[in-house]
């Protein structure tokens, strides 16, 4: 167990639709990260946050945000879901905002567009 | 930027033989340098990483890596699988600024008895 938590763990949805993602990082940790893993484009970064506030962003379409609340737990919205969003979506998380360390993984949240 | 190459998709090896799984990167920078595993079902976790020191660099579960800068690679090497190791494996780089992390597209190491 990494104790980072992401709910639900499997969402099946419908092109067009939007949908949230949700992420508690381990107890301590103040950066979040988001990833997403398909079969065609591997594991590729999105967006991370530091306490708070955004501090790095990856592949990350306009049609996808994301936010840190002041608990430090983070959201990852996708709206108008399209087929090719279907994929696993994995949120880490670490004490500091720079990845000289470890990141610890949750188990992710796995998105079906049908 | 940095960029991540495995060159195997799939590694099947025997059990108790010697596994090595390659991973080249391509940076103008100085880096930083991760292996990640992912168990069936599971999120990634950290194996080993290699920041400064010594190119050698120990992780869990028996694996180790050697950074060798000449040749731009971080190889994975176990000397004796176990069945339990089956999983997929995913090298990764950051410059030493740590703005990013680029994640290759990770090997398939199946484990036959």
């Amino acid at each position: 167990d990494s104790g980072v938590t992401q709910t639900p763990k499997h969402l099946i949805t419908a092109t067009g639709q939007r949908v949230t993602l949700r992420c508690s990082p381990r107890s301590g940790d103040l950066s979040v990260y988001w990833y997403q893993q398909s079969l065609d484009q591997g594991l590729q970064f999105l967006i991370q946050y530091y306490n708070g506030e955004e501090r790095a962003k990856g592949n990350i379409l306009e049609r996808f945000s994301a936010q840190q609340f002041p608990d430090l737990h983070s959201e990852l919205n996708l709206s108008s879901l399209e087929l090719g969003d279907s994929a696993l979506y994995f949120c880490a998380s670490s004490v500091g905002g720079r990845r000289t360390g470890e990141l610890f993984f949750g188990e992710g949240s796995r998105l079906t567009v049908l | 930027a940095q960029s991540v190459t495995q060159l195997d998709s799939q590694v099947p090896v025997f059990e108790e033989a010697p596994v090595e799984l390659r991973c080249n990167y391509s940076s103008s920078v100085s880096v930083y340098l991760f292996w990640y595993v992912q168990y069936p079902n599971q999120g990634l976790q950290l194996l080993l990483k290699y920041l400064s020191g010594s190119t050698l660099v120990k992780g869990i579960n028996g694996f180790e890596a050697e950074f060798n800068k000449s040749q731009t690679s971080f190889h994975l090497r176990k000397p004796s699988v176990h069945i339990s190791d089956t999983a997929e494996y995913f090298c990764a780089v950051s410059d030493t600024g740590a703005n990013n992390l680029f994640f290759g597209t990770g090997t398939r190491l199946t484990v036959i008895p």
